[in-house]
């Protein structure tokens, strides 16, 4: 079983409306988790980190942990077409942060 | 330095050659790593450096692929006799603390990456 899963997507969401991206994860200890965003060509970029159950806000963005069930999740609101991009959950594994393969989400105008 | 920075930003190189690749983490930051990530795919670990020294090797694809860290910094990827399937982008990143104590201190930051084309 991989370490981090996520579904590939593509996720397509209406201008405005929310997105909702998924990971789950497989390391019951693991403590801490990172949504990264990647645009086309470009390099991840942080977005968020969530270390406790439940939710936390930033903006537009919510990180939700969830270690009973062992998932964690990234909420849109109000998605807007320059959310497009690939969105990536890491988590760590030993010694180093493991990378889901990224769902590519698609913000229509 | 502000931001992790790699160099060279695009290489084109013949198949059969050598490369390398340059890293530059955040100063202080003493963990450091490397990624590959090939068009449309996800990221690969390749190796982690915490300090100078590397506890995991364990992405490294092939003895073709090596790496070092000196004083604690800078930190270079050579790729020998270059293949076609090496035709990547090589990301760097690096953090404040611990490889294994991932903490909002330890939050890895990535370069810009190293566009590797092998023909």
């Amino acid at each position: 079983q991989k370490e981090v899963e996520q579904n590939s997507g593509p996720l397509s969401v209406p201008e405005g409306a929310i997105a909702s991206l998924n990971c789950t994860y497989s390391d019951r200890v693991s403590q801490s988790f990172f949504w990264y965003r990647q645009y086309s060509g470009k390099s991840p970029e942080l977005i968020m980190s969530i270390y406790s159950n439940g939710d936390k806000e930033d903006g537009r963005f919510t990180a939700q942990l969830n270690k009973a069930s062992q998932y964690v999740s990234l909420l849109i609101r109000d998605s807007q077409p320059s959310d497009s991009a690939t969105y990536l959950c890491a988590g760590p594994g030993f010694q180093k942060l493991v990378f889901g393969t990224g769902t590519r989400l698609l913000v229509s105008p | 330095g502000a931001g992790v920075s790699q160099s060279p930003s695009n290489k084109v190189t013949e198949k059969g050659k050598d490369v390398e690749l340059r890293c530059d983490p955040i100063s202080g930051h003493t963990a450091l790593y490397w990624y590959r990530q090939r068009l449309g795919q996800g990221l690969e670990f390749l190796i982690y450096f915490q300090g100078n020294s590397a506890p995991d090797k364990s992405g490294l694809p092939s003895d073709r692929f090596s790496a070092e860290r000196t004083g604690e910094s800078v930190s270079t990827l050579t790729i020998q006799r270059t293949q076609q399937e090496d035709s990547a982008v090589y990301l760097c990143a690096s953090s404040r603390g611990q490889g294994n104590r991932f903490s909002s201190g330890n939050t890895i930051y990535f370069g810009e990456g190293s566009w590797l084309t092998v023909v």
